[in-house]
């Protein structure tokens, strides 16, 4: 299974941007990319996700390497609610499924 | 809210006896997905149905756990004879397959924690 590789833990200011990185070096050509965030207490939630092209939400930007080993989320504003544990997750096809191999994530802190 | 909803949403239970947990998806969600995630980790993908058909289940899943999606609707998730090592939480998701299938956004339900005594 292909995987990912996220920093344990960072640290922001609240109003400023914030670059979560994702390494995924063993990546196939057909894998998605997805971000999800999981507050205290609650199951993940969707931020972002992309196969090649970076991409832009109203949560998000992803960014995506050109050789896709690695993308970046992105957080232009941070504030005390996007304080969350974010995984990056490689969709893994078996048959047609499409199962989320979830890491350890990386716990965002915002500083007020 | 995301629209997936589990219950119990807490079970404490003795080490050897059987609980069962039921996950209801959002209605037109034809994609089931159990989940489970220990403290400090993320989730572990256990089984994943489409609509009523079981098609695939994790390693993870021994021959104690059970899971059904009858009808396609709602999901029950039994542990039989549980062990302490069982205590975890435990998440269903669902999603609408797409015409790019990997557009697969997973709704996450809350979780219903399980404590082994």
């Amino acid at each position: 299974d292909a995987k990912t590789t996220q920093p344990n833990s960072m640290e922001s200011n609240e109003e400023e941007p914030v670059h979560l990185p994702c390494n995924h070096s063993t990546i196939s050509g057909t894998d998605y990319i997805h971000w999800y965030r999981q507050l205290p207490s609650q199951g993940p939630e969707y931020v972002i996700h992309g196969l090649t092209s970076n991409v832009n939400n109203r949560m998000a930007s992803l960014a995506i390497a050109e050789d896709r080993k690695s993308s970046t989320l992105i957080l232009h504003r941070a504030t005390l609610r996007d304080a969350a544990v974010y995984y990056c997750i490689l969709s893994h096809t078996t048959s047609g499924t499409y199962k989320y191999i979830f890491g350890t994530g990386t716990r965002l802190k915002v500083l007020a | 809210d995301t629209g997936v909803s589990q219950d119990p949403r807490h079970k404490i239970t003795k080490r050897g006896q059987n609980v069962t947990f039921r996950c209801d998806p959002i209605s037109e969600h034809n994609r089931l997905y159990w989940y489970r995630q220990t403290l400090g980790q993320g989730p572990e993908f256990l089984t994943y149905f489409q609509n009523e058909a079981q098609l695939e289940k994790s390693r993870l899943l021994s021959d104690r756990f059970s899971a059904e999606r009858p009808k396609g609707s709602f999901s029950t998730l039994e542990i039989q004879r549980t062990e302490q090592g069982d205590s975890a939480m435990y998440l269903c998701a669902s999603s609408l397959q797409g015409k790019l299938a990997a557009y697969n956004e997973q709704f996450f339900g809350p979780g219903t924690r399980l404590t082994v005594l």
